[in-house]
């Protein structure tokens, strides 16, 4: 039982398309994220959901959207596809509070492919 | 922000303790270390932190300095399986992560 699952795993599509990303986590955390990695391996926090709020927005084109409909569940959709936009998504998810710890727990990875 | 400064590789051979260094000499008082690591494009996992004292888990120690500036993740004996690009992070305000380049580490046989 994966605790933060992503999908699909794999992603080629054309530029100028409109296309999804899905995650979930069963660890009942309240906060999610999604990262993106380019080539260079640079991992970045693009978006950040607290109890179903965004509450980190890191300068990332208005192309990409957040959507989540539940704690569990956060979604990544990106309209109008750029070759720049070829990267490694990742999905993660923490708990928030005083007295927690602030542990990532992370997805396997979205390998997304712009042509 | 507390920036971290890493070397960008290291070697270890297999069995030996690995000591992966980092510099956070901005660090303010209430920041966390934290060590994370990636192996092969999977998702980073994380791997241990601490505020002041060292601490040890079933993966790591984790040893900071008595001024904070610095901090050395040590893998006491490691594996092939611990060939990876080991990140140290430290947190900002809130839930807020900033990864950097990162340590590649890479085990020898």
């Amino acid at each position: 039982d994966t605790a933060v699952s992503q999908t699909p795993k794999y992603l080629v599509t054309q530029m100028g398309n409109d296309k999804s990303i899905k995650c979930e986590q069963n660890l009942g955390h309240d906060t999610m994220y999604w990262y993106k990695q380019d080539s260079k391996k640079f991992l970045k926090i693009m978006f950040s959901y607290n109890n179903k709020e965004l509450i980190i927005n890191e300068t990332v084109p208005n192309r990409f959207s957040p959507k989540s409909p539940d704690k569990a569940h956060l979604n990544l959709h990106i309209n109008s596809l750029e070759l720049g936009d070829s990267a490694v998504y990742f999905c993660a998810s923490s708990s928030v509070g005083r007295d927690t710890s602030y542990e990532q727990y992370f997805g396997p990875g979205t390998r997304l492919t712009v042509t | 922000d507390a920036k971290t400064t890493q070397p960008p590789s290291m070697d270890c051979a297999e069995g030996r303790a690995a000591n992966l260094p980092c510099n956070h000499s901005t660090i303010s008082g209430n920041e966390y270390v934290y060590w994370y690591r990636q192996i092969h494009s999977q998702g980073p996992q994380y791997i241990i932190h601490g505020l002041k004292n060292n601490e040890t888990n079933e993966m790591a120690s984790l040893i900071i300095t008595e001024d904070r500036k610095s901090s050395t993740l040590i893998l006491p004996h490691a594996t092939l399986r611990d060939t990876a690009v080991y990140y140290c992070i430290v947190r900002v305000f809130g839930n807020q992560f900033y990864f950097g380049t990162g340590t590649s580490l890479t085990v020898i046989p």
